[in-house]
């Protein structure tokens, strides 16, 4: 089962900042918060990762609480190649079953023009 | 960066004839591949873990006799839908890890579609 409840869909403006929240309050001190987004009929794109830092690359910000029990994605200026449903995944690096992605309902971005 | 060939795109196949597809790692090698069968507006579903030169393992619920997986390299993995069935129409995708990389690198997805 996803160990991550996401809201099934937001809308954002293009040229706005899009803020995805996750909320994954039974992480464990090894799980690491993974982000993927699919757009229509392809594969998941990797987007960051973090464990308890923020993180930060070209394509996202990844906010993660001092308790790390939330997260939250941003996408600093939306555009409408943006428009994907929206994984966030928790995931350990040891242990039976830790190397796979479990995928839950992820949340669905609308970028509006 | 890393980049996973998943390949047919697209397939149309009669019931009863079984359909390979193919999940290959282009630039690094893939220790570990992972398959995904994903229905419309649903999220995608594990189907089963490989490690190269093992038997892959599957989730509960998939059949492995119906889902033959091969991962006999380090850079393929192919799956077999054997005797396929309309309900087994689906979106199918691959996924591979290296080893020391953190990250999972999906293949764009094959449309199998059974009539």
């Amino acid at each position: 089962d996803a160990k991550t409840t996401q809201p099934p869909s937001m809308d954002c403006a293009e040229g706005r900042a899009a803020n995805l929240p996750c909320n994954h309050s039974t992480i464990s001190g090894n799980e690491y918060v993974y982000w993927y987004r699919q757009i229509h009929s392809q594969g998941p794109q990797y987007i960051i990762h973090g464990l308890k830092n923020n993180e930060t690359n070209e394509m996202a910000s990844l906010i993660i609480t001092e308790d790390r029990k939330s997260s939250t994605l941003i996408l600093p200026h939306a555009t409408l190649r943006d428009t994907a449903v929206y994984y966030c995944i928790v995931r350990g690096d040891s242990g039976a079953g830790s190397y796979q992605l479990t995928f839950g309902k992820g949340t669905k971005l609308s970028v509006i023009p | 960066g890393a980049v996973v060939s998943q390949h047919p795109s697209r397939v149309i196949c009669k019931s009863g004839t079984s359909v390979k597809i193919e999940c290959r790692s282009l630039d690094f090698q893939a220790t570990t591949m992972f398959w995904y069968r994903q229905f419309p507006k649903k999220s995608l579903m594990l189907m089963a873990t490989s490690n190269e030169g093992s038997k892959a393992t599957y989730e509960q619920g998939v059949e492995k006799d119906k889902f033959l997986i091969n991962h006999a390299s380090l850079t393929l993995s192919t799956l077999t839908v054997t005797s396929a069935h309309p309900e087994d129409s689906s979106f199918y995708i691959c996924s591979a890890k290296g080893r020391g990389r953190y990250g999972y690198t999906f293949g764009s997805g094959t449309r199998l579609t059974v009539v």
